[in-house]
């Protein structure tokens, strides 16, 4: 596609209610990055994966969120049991190629609140 | 662990003012430096990065950056700002080995008025 897309661009859910975010990188990006940034504390790292494969889990908060990657293209952020704390808006971005110099695309967001 | 500070949370500027962003980063070893802006509304984007070479990098909009390695800073600078720029400015660096992730500052709000 034309850009990073990602879905739904607002969720609003109850404490302890699981949810499932989308990312739908730029076709033919190899790597695609999980970001979330929440109010006055800038972008948080939480995975990246190269193809279907993710080398780096670290920055992912707790147990209760995993991500996945299929095909080499769509990739889902499921945070379960969510709780107030989880409330972000949680960015996308993907790369040609994971390289350390690469320019990341990024999408717009999926505001997630947790009441 | 590497880490990013933005020494400004919210920068207020007349138009035509010069602009001065700090940004300073942690890591000792070989770094890739970034700039991204996020206008409101808008989806974040690249203003400029470096990587080697020429210290003082021009990005898009008349906007630069400079690379002080003794100094661990890549500020962000442009000589007259507009209206337009009135946008979040993040920092970010990346090691240039190994597969580590691009950490980004906190941000920087700039406030651009008439």
């Amino acid at each position: 596609g034309a850009g990073v897309s990602q879905s739904p661009s607002n969720k609003v859910t109850e404490k302890g209610k699981d949810v499932e975010l989308r990312c739908d990188p730029i076709s033919g990006h190899t790597a695609l990055y999980w970001y979330r940034q929440s109010l006055g504390q800038g972008l948080e790292f939480l995975i990246y994966f190269q193809g279907n494969s993710a080398p780096d889990k670290s920055g992912l908060p707790s147990d209760r969120f995993s991500a996945e990657r299929t095909g080499g293209s769509v990739s889902t952020l499921t945070i379960q049991r969510t709780q107030q704390e989880d409330s972000a808006v949680y960015l996308c971005a993907s790369s040609k190629v994971r390289g350390n110099n690469e320019k990341l695309f990024f999408g717009s967001g999926t505001q997630l609140s947790v009441l | 662990a590497q880490s990013v500070s933005q020494h400004n949370h919210h920068v207020i500027l007349s138009e035509a003012a010069s602009l001065e962003l700090g940004c300073n980063y942690s890591y000792g070893g070989t770094v890739n430096l970034f700039w991204y802006v996020q206008y409101p509304g808008q989806h974040l984007q690249l203003l400029l990065k470096y990587f080697s070479g020429d210290p003082l990098v021009k990005g898009i909009k008349g906007f630069e950056a400079e690379f002080i390695k003794s100094k661990f800073s890549f500020n962000l600078r442009k000589p007259s700002v507009q209206w337009s720029d009135t946008a979040e400015y993040f920092c970010a660096v990346n090691e240039d080995s190994g597969n580590t992730p691009l950490v980004f500052g906190k941000g920087t709000r700039l406030s651009v008025i008439a």
